[in-house]
């Protein structure tokens, strides 16, 4: 498909454990975003990445949180020693270009339930 | 506080009526914003944006009116549809800032019968 694609669509695991979770952005799109939503809640911006420039990692909560982009492309998201509240739904989007006047289009995420 | 906002959680207009959606900022940098549809389960589909220096732009059954000087903005849906039945969300990115996008908590529009 052209869409921006996520992986797992769902994620149950157990407090403490750690997750990955995956993002193939849309081909050709240089700018992977990273997003967070807890339930009924707007998005919260996680970490961007532009190019091979350095990510701007300024929306990750803690140091629990990382992620990494390979080769421009496909990015990992990771959440380690996840906790109750890590519990919400991962979304990532990509644009072509920078943000600013370029609309950043969303998968339909990963929902990641902590036990 | 929350930078970009909505003033009404929920809408319900009849099906075929006009709706309009607003949404209030209050950083006066912002200059590119977005308009997004959300049905459950599925990730924000954009709708249209428009960038500060413009006041209106128009799509495919909706337009989007930016009024600068009191920091709002909405989005008009015209003849609304059970398939207009979702949360939009306004966004705003910062200029000079980051290119995340700041959202609002979204306002759920229902199309009655």
């Amino acid at each position: 498909g052209a869409g921006v694609s996520q992986s797992p669509s769902n994620k149950v695991t157990e407090k403490g454990k750690d997750v990955e979770l995956r993002c193939d952005p849309i081909s050709g799109h240089t700018a992977l975003y990273w997003y967070r939503q807890s339930l009924g809640q707007g998005l919260e911006f996680l970490i961007y990445f532009q190019g091979n420039s350095a990510p701007d990692k300024s929306g990750l909560p803690s140091d629990r949180f990382s992620a990494e982009r390979t080769g421009g492309s496909v990015s990992t998201l990771t959440i380690q020693r996840t906790q109750q509240e890590d519990s919400a739904v991962y979304l990532c989007a990509s644009s072509f270009g920078t943000g600013r006047g370029q609309p950043q289009h969303f998968g339909d995420g990963t929902r990641l339930s902590i036990l | 506080g929350e930078s970009v906002g909505l003033h009404l959680p929920t809408l319900s207009v009849q099906e075929g009526d006009n709706s309009i959606i607003n949404c209030a900022y209050s950083n006066s940098a912002s200059d590119y914003f977005i308009w997004y549809k959300q049905e459950s389960g599925k990730g924000p589909q954009f709708i249209i944006d428009i960038r500060s220096n413009m006041d209106k732009r128009q799509g495919q059954r909706v337009t989007v009116l930016l009024n600068k000087t009191v920091k709002h903005l909405s989005l008009q849906i015209a003849a609304t549809q059970p398939g207009d039945s979702a949360v939009y969300f306004c966004a705003e990115v910062i200029g000079g800032g980051a290119d995340g996008l700041t959202f609002g908590k979204g306002t759920h529009l229902i199309i009655q019968p």
